[in-house]
């Protein structure tokens, strides 16, 4: 049972443009969501975290975006670079639990 | 750096042989995640440990698989009589509390390779 899904395994965009990072769930259970950036041979690297009651969170050029009703969150960065490419995970978490619920991932390249 | 740390970084056993992954969580962390990633995969919870506890196994196999936090010296995944499943990148993460809404800081991770 795949909890969280990323549905797109690699994403390309242009230097300076908009990357959009999708991310969807179907456990109703997550009060938490993080988004974290991994480079080969490295552990993930925390990124940016939303808690449910709230829509949006902004860090930089870093926003990532809740919809509840949709089981959908979204990771914006803008503008984008090229040391942004990377594999980048949604997670899930419950928040009496601990655990982190990973998507797949997602390829980001930036090219110059 | 007083990040985490994993040691060895990479690991190569043989199928039968025992592999020892090691884990220093952040200073002042007291809560200790395995999680596992297989090639072309994310990474899958495995277990949760406070000092001296395990709080959340409910992802690690139920065979050769043991972890432990004691409470003085790192955390320690245990895999009894590897197979060739078993490869993977094995990544340790810390947090101060617990529960979900408490940042994970990730290891860079041990490559096991069973031949």
């Amino acid at each position: 049972d795949q909890q969280v899904k990323q549905n797109s395994p690699s994403l390309s965009v242009q230097e300076g443009r908009i990357s959009i990072l999708n991310c969807d769930y179907t456990n109703s259970m997550f009060d938490y969501f993080l988004w974290y950036k991994k480079y080969p041979a490295e552990g993930p690297t925390f990124l940016i975290s939303i808690s449910s009651i709230k829509d949006k969170n902004e860090d930089g050029r870093f926003t990532v975006f809740l919809n509840k009703s949709a089981k959908h969150l979204s990771l914006h960065i803008v503008p984008s670079q090229p040391g942004d490419s990377a594999v980048y995970f949604c997670a899930g978490a419950s928040g009496n639990t601990g655990k982190l619920i990973f998507g797949q991932g997602t390829t980001l390249q930036v090219k110059p | 750096n007083a990040g985490v740390m994993q040691n060895p970084r990479h690991l190569v056993r043989r199928r039968g042989q025992e592999a020892r992954l090691r884990c220093s969580p952040v200073k002042g962390h007291s809560h200790v995640y395995w999680y596992r990633q297989l090639p072309e995969e994310g990474l899958k919870f495995m277990v949760y440990l406070q000092k001296e506890n395990i709080i959340d196994e409910s992802g690690m196999p139920k065979e050769r698989f043991s972890a432990e936090f004691p409470k003085e010296g790192p955390s320690i995944l245990r895999i009894q009589q590897v197979v060739r499943g078993d490869s993977a990148a094995y990544f340790c993460a810390s947090s101060q509390s617990s529960g979900g809404t408490d940042t994970q800081y990730f290891g860079p991770g041990t490559r096991l390779t069973v031949l």
